[in-house]
């Protein structure tokens, strides 16, 4: 596809589930960033991924929270036995090479994930 | 503490008036400052880019004007249009580091 892709769209859970989630990156981009978006909230960093090295996790809020890229293109974060602080819209960015100043973030439409 | 503040939090107009939105930052040191545009339901959209030296940009009628001295970032929309309607985020990136985000402004556009 021609943008960077994210599933599923939406998804409800129960408080304690473990959930998965998934993006697609625009083909080519070396960089996949996550955020998170909370209501009323700017967009708070989560995880980056620059080509083959280690990720930056430094925006990662629990160890509850993990994410992987595997072949260095789709990534999956993972957020185990989820609380209900844990709703918001989970967003998905690549860029072609994380590294320049004036790189340009291409985002997803991002999973609005909800916690019951 | 680097932070990136706009204003107002949201703002309605009618279809057809111009409006300007305002962002204050604080981050330090100061690499560029983008405007993204966030419709409802989906994700940010870059609009404008700028560099330290750079004091005014345009995209269609998006203007959006940087003042380092005073760290102030504006976007005018000129003519506004139904669609419009959507969140402007401000996003300043501190030197070759992350990107601090904006709560960003809510503007309706009214037929």
């Amino acid at each position: 596809g021609a943008g960077v892709s994210q599933s599923p769209s939406n998804k409800v859970t129960e408080k304690g589930k473990d959930v998965e989630l998934r993006c697609d990156p625009i083909s080519g981009h070396t960089a996949l960033y996550w955020y998170r978006q909370s209501l009323g909230q700017g967009l708070e960093f989560l995880i980056y991924f620059q080509g083959n090295s280690a990720p930056d996790k430094s925006g990662l809020p629990s160890d509850r929270f993990s994410a992987e890229r595997t072949g260095g293109s789709v990534s999956t974060l993972t957020i185990q036995r989820t609380q209900q602080e844990d709703s918001a819209v989970y967003l998905c960015a690549s860029s072609l090479a994380g590294g320049a100043i004036t790189d340009t973030q291409y985002f997803g439409p991002g999973t609005r994930l909800t916690v019951l | 503490k680097n932070q990136v503040e706009q204003s107002p939090q949201s703002l309605i107009i009618l279809e057809g008036k111009n409006c300007t939105l305002q962002c204050n930052y604080t981050v330090s040191p100061f690499s560029n400052l983008r405007w993204y545009k966030q419709d409802t339901g989906r994700g940010p959209v870059s609009l404008t880019i700028m560099t330290f030296s750079e004091n005014t940009k345009s995209n269609g009628r998006y203007t959006a004007t940087l003042d380092a001295d005073t760290k102030q970032s504006s976007l005018h929309i000129t003519a506004s249009q139904l669609s419009d309607s959507a969140s402007y985020i401000c996003v300043v990136r501190r030197g070759n580091e992350k990107l601090t985000f904006g709560t960003g402004t809510r503007l309706t556009i009214i037929p």
